[in-house]
């Protein structure tokens, strides 16, 4: 198995501009999330899903977007980037049952200038 | 959710036990606690979880006394790689969301 796994690894956006981040995992996972680590600060949560077709907020969703056609896949759009918007992101997969064990993907770099 | 406390660094040598503690007040009885790890550059990994008095794994133990209030992880005999920040969250099984307060960043010296 690839686990969860991330693309790209780092990206730099211009103000303005949009793009989304992809996440895959191949583990049939029902949950998938996404979140924001700002430097030397714990993580926050952007968004989430429960399973396919079903997606919710969680504490900083402005600015992002989220879709889940299907159960492996959960793209993080940005709608139109802002120099807040510079993270590390990343995206977590697990089982319904067992929400609180998430599998955590190698993360996506993003400066925006 | 529950708000978490934990301290924000923690010193340690090479071959010692490290005990984490992180305080939870108003947990609630549906929460579970769980601890994750994670290491410079990468996502954090899932260590352990429980709900009450002691579960051990391969890698660490977790005490939680009756009143649920606050609990401890136990790394036995820690090596310089476990220098990495420990995330103690709290949540209930009614809800999917986990919440990252700013972990303890353990060091572990020679």
């Amino acid at each position: 198995n690839a686990g969860v796994t991330q693309t790209p690894k780092f990206q730099v956006l211009k103000t303005g501009q949009s793009m989304t981040l992809q996440c895959a995992q191949d583990m049939n996972h029902e949950y998938m999330s996404w979140y924001r680590q700002d430097p030397g600060m714990g993580l926050r949560l952007i968004h989430y899903s429960v399973g396919a077709g079903i997606t919710d907020q969680g504490e900083v969703p402005n600015g992002y977007n989220v879709s889940r056609s299907t159960t492996e896949d959960f793209p993080l759009r940005l709608l139109s980037a802002a120099p807040s918007q510079t993270s590390v992101y990343f995206c977590a997969s697990s089982y319904n049952r067992s929400p609180y064990e998430q599998y955590f993907g190698p993360g996506t770099r993003l400066t925006v200038t | 959710l529950a708000k978490t406390t934990q301290p924000i660094s923690m010193d340690s040598y090479e071959g010692q036990e490290v005990n984490i503690t992180c305080s939870h007040n108003n947990i609630a009885t549906n929460d579970y606690i769980t601890w994750y790890q994670q290491f410079p550059s990468q996502g954090p990994r899932f260590i352990i979880q429980g709900y009450k008095t002691k579960v051990t794994n391969e890698v660490a133990s977790l005490f939680i006394p009756a009143d649920r209030k606050s609990s401890t992880l136990s790394l036995p005999r820690v090596s310089l790689s476990d220098t990495a920040v420990y995330y103690c969250l709290v949540a209930g099984n009614a809800g999917n969301m986990l919440t990252f307060g700013g972990g303890t960043r353990l060091m572990v010296k020679p």
